[in-house]
């Protein structure tokens, strides 16, 4: 497709579920971030690869969050043993550039993820 | 560490009106890039305007300027002859040139544009 592609767009988690959010970035883009997006609030930084690299995970809220893109192209966010607090919006987002970044992200939909 | 300040919740504008959204933003870096983007409902976000900080001029871009004062350290977004479509959530954003390559947001403020 055309745009960044993630899945599924709705996620419905009893509390201590694992759950994995797909993302699709656009064909070619060397760099993939996920955000966290809280209701109410701004994204947060979780991660980041440079091609199949994980180059920054510094904003990951526990060791039960986990992504991986190990090919350079498709990325997983994975979360295990899911609380109430994980609810939120998982953004995924891609972008031509490497190195350099100058922050001109191309955006997912979005996995809405309610955890209960 | 960075951060941005949205300090308007929410805001409503008439249709052809001009609205300016605020953002101010806290950093000790001399070399930066700041963004607003558009987050409509249930859509994904979209980037409306860039500005780099060792630019004097303001950006532009159709009816969306800013107005860049880097010693206030105040980014703010003008929007001219508002459109229903406008109606959306605007995020300001940070990011460092030459460090990590992580957006910083700010909260939001969510626009209404009222026919």
């Amino acid at each position: 497709g055309a745009g960044v592609s993630q899945s599924p767009r709705y996620k419905v988690a009893k509390r201590g579920q694992d759950v994995a959010l797909r993302c699709d970035p656009i064909s070619g883009h060397v760099s993939l971030f996920w955000y966290q997006q809280a209701l109410g609030q701004g994204p947060e930084f979780l991660t980041y690869f440079q091609n199949e690299a994980q180059l920054d995970k510094s904003g990951l809220p526990s060791d039960r969050f986990f992504a991986e893109r190990p090919e350079g192209s498709v990325s997983t966010l994975k979360i295990q043993r899911t609380q109430q607090e994980d609810s939120a919006v998982y953004l995924c987002a891609s972008s031509p550039f490497s190195g350099r970044a100058p922050g001109e992200l191309f955006f997912g939909e979005g996995s809405r993820l309610t955890v209960l | 560490a960075q951060t941005v300040t949205q300090s308007q919740p929410e805001m409503s504008v008439q249709e052809a009106e001009t609205v300016t959204l605020s953002c101010t933003y806290d950093t000790s870096e001399n070399n930066y890039y700041l963004f607003w983007y558009k987050q409509p409902p249930s859509r994904q976000m979209i980037l409306v305007i860039r500005q780099e900080a060792y630019k004097q001029q303001n950006a532009t871009e159709n009816r969306f300027s800013v107005n860049f004062q880097k010693a206030a350290k105040s980014f703010s977004l003008k929007i001219s002859d508002s459109q229903l479509g406008d109606t959306a959530m605007y995020f300001c954003a940070f990011i460092n040139q030459g460090g990590s390559e992580k957006l910083v947001f700010g909260k939001g403020t969510k626009l209404t544009v009222n026919p």
